[in-house]
Parts: structure tokens; C-alpha cells; sequence
């Protein structure tokens, strides 16, 4: 068991450009969920896999927001047209079943949008 | 899910036991009570999790009265590395998928 893994840990982009970032999970856990904290908050909900399907988002996950998981592996963030007010950690998690309230969080990548 | 309220922040010294209460007054039949853990620069980590009475592992203890309207984080012992971010988290067993975390409290341990 390594943990979840995310890269990168930091990015700083300019406003206006396309970041995406990364998330491997546990092996065999079949939930991904990714969450978005900003300073002295805790973490928000953006949205979760079961396996390769994306079950639910926030409403937090706007247009610019995409997110995919492909053959229910890893997982890809991805944020267009970068704004100011994206700069956040942008935290993965993961884990096997459902319910049970344990999830298992990588490093967070750490978004600095200039 | 229901909302939870806990101290912004606390403070203790080496070796003493802390008690961070935490009160979800809308708790559902359904709902359990998680505990996390969060460290500077790092994703939270689940400390615990229950039902009802007490709940003991060898990170904590926590406690909770028969309404269940609130809950008790004791952590045995604190030392430096327990400085952290501790988040109550109210939900229905069967459907936690999405945590909700609120702002959580700050604990400071002195040396």
C-alpha cells in the first residue's frame, strides 16, 4: 500500500492558461473523490468516481472544471481558462466502500494562479 | 447532512489529554460521527468513527452521549506532533460519499 499519489504537488500558472493534475489512487480502491481547500477552510467536495464513472459533482465544478478516470485507474483534473480564484490545494482521495466515511487523501496538489 | 459546530481552536501542552467536543444538534438516525486529522500541507486522515457510546483505538478515544446530539474527541498524551486541524463529520453510514468537512479546529500543543 503506497497511499495516493498526486502530481504535481505545486503549479503556478498564469491566469487565462490550462492546468491538469493528477490522481493515482490506492490500487484496489474502485472510489476516487476530489476535493478542493482553500486557507483556514476545510476541504470541498468537487466530485467522485466509482470505478470509470463520475457519479456526482458540485455545483463547485463549473464548466471549466473537467475530471475523468479512465479504466477506473488513475484520475485527471483538468481546469480551463484558469482564474485567480481557482488558486487552492486540490486534494484526491480514495477508497473501497461505500459509506463507511474512511477515505484515504494523497498530498494535495498546491495551485497557484497568477 | 447535518452541520456540525466545533472550537475554532484550542491549546494544550505536552502530556495532557485534549477534549474537543463537537455539536451536531440535526443528527440523523442514520448518521455516524468521523473524525479527521489534518497536518499542514497534507490531506486529512481518519482518526475515528462511531455510532454511539465510545469508540477506542490507539489514536483516540471518542465519546458520545446517549442523544447523539454531540460527540467528544479525546486524544490521550498529546505531544508536538498532534498539532493539527481536527474536522467533525456528520453522515448516513450507507452514503458518505461526499464528506462534508467544515472549518474545523486548530489545536496548538506547547512544548
Amino acid at each position: 500500500d503506497t497511499g495516493v499519489s498526486q502530481n504535481p504537488r505545486h503549479k503556478i500558472t498564469k491566469r487565462g492558461q490550462n492546468v491538469t493534475f493528477r490522481c493515482d489512487p490506492i490500487s484496489e480502491h474502485n472510489r476516487l473523490y476530489w476535493y478542493r481547500q482553500t486557507l483556514g477552510q476545510g476541504p470541498e467536495f468537487l466530485t467522485y468516481f466509482q470505478n470509470e464513472a463520475q457519479l456526482e459533482k458540485s455545483r463547485l465544478l463549473s464548466d471549466r472544471f473537467s475530471a475523468e478516470r479512465p479504466k477506473g485507474s488513475f484520475s485527471t483534473l483538468e481546469i480551463q481558462r484558469t482564474e485567480q480564484g481557482d488558486s487552492a490545494m486540490y486534494l484526491c482521495a480514495s477508497s473501497t466502500r461505500q459509506g463507511a466515511g474512511e477515505q484515504y487523501f494523497g498530498p494535495g496538489t498546491r495551485l497557484t494562479v497568477t | 447532512l447535518a452541520k456540525t459546530t466545533q472550537p475554532i481552536s484550542m491549546d494544550s501542552y505536552e502530556g495532557q489529554e485534549v477534549n474537543i467536543t463537537c455539536s451536531h444538534n440535526n443528527i440523523a438516525t442514520n448518521d455516524y460521527i468521523t473524525w479527521y486529522q489534518q497536518f499542514p500541507s497534507q490531506g486529512p486522515r481518519f482518526i475515528i468513527q462511531g455510532y454511539k457510546t465510545k469508540v477506542t483505538n490507539e489514536v483516540a478515544s471518542l465519546f458520545i452521549p446517549a442523544d447523539r446530539k454531540s460527540s467528544t474527541l479525546s486524544l490521550p498524551r498529546v505531544s508536538l506532533s498532534d498539532t493539527a486541524v481536527y474536522y467533525c463529520l456528520v453522515g448516513a453510514h450507507y452514503n458518505t460519499d461526499k464528506l462534508i468537512f467544515g472549518t474545523g479546529t486548530r489545536l496548538q500543543v506547547f512544548p
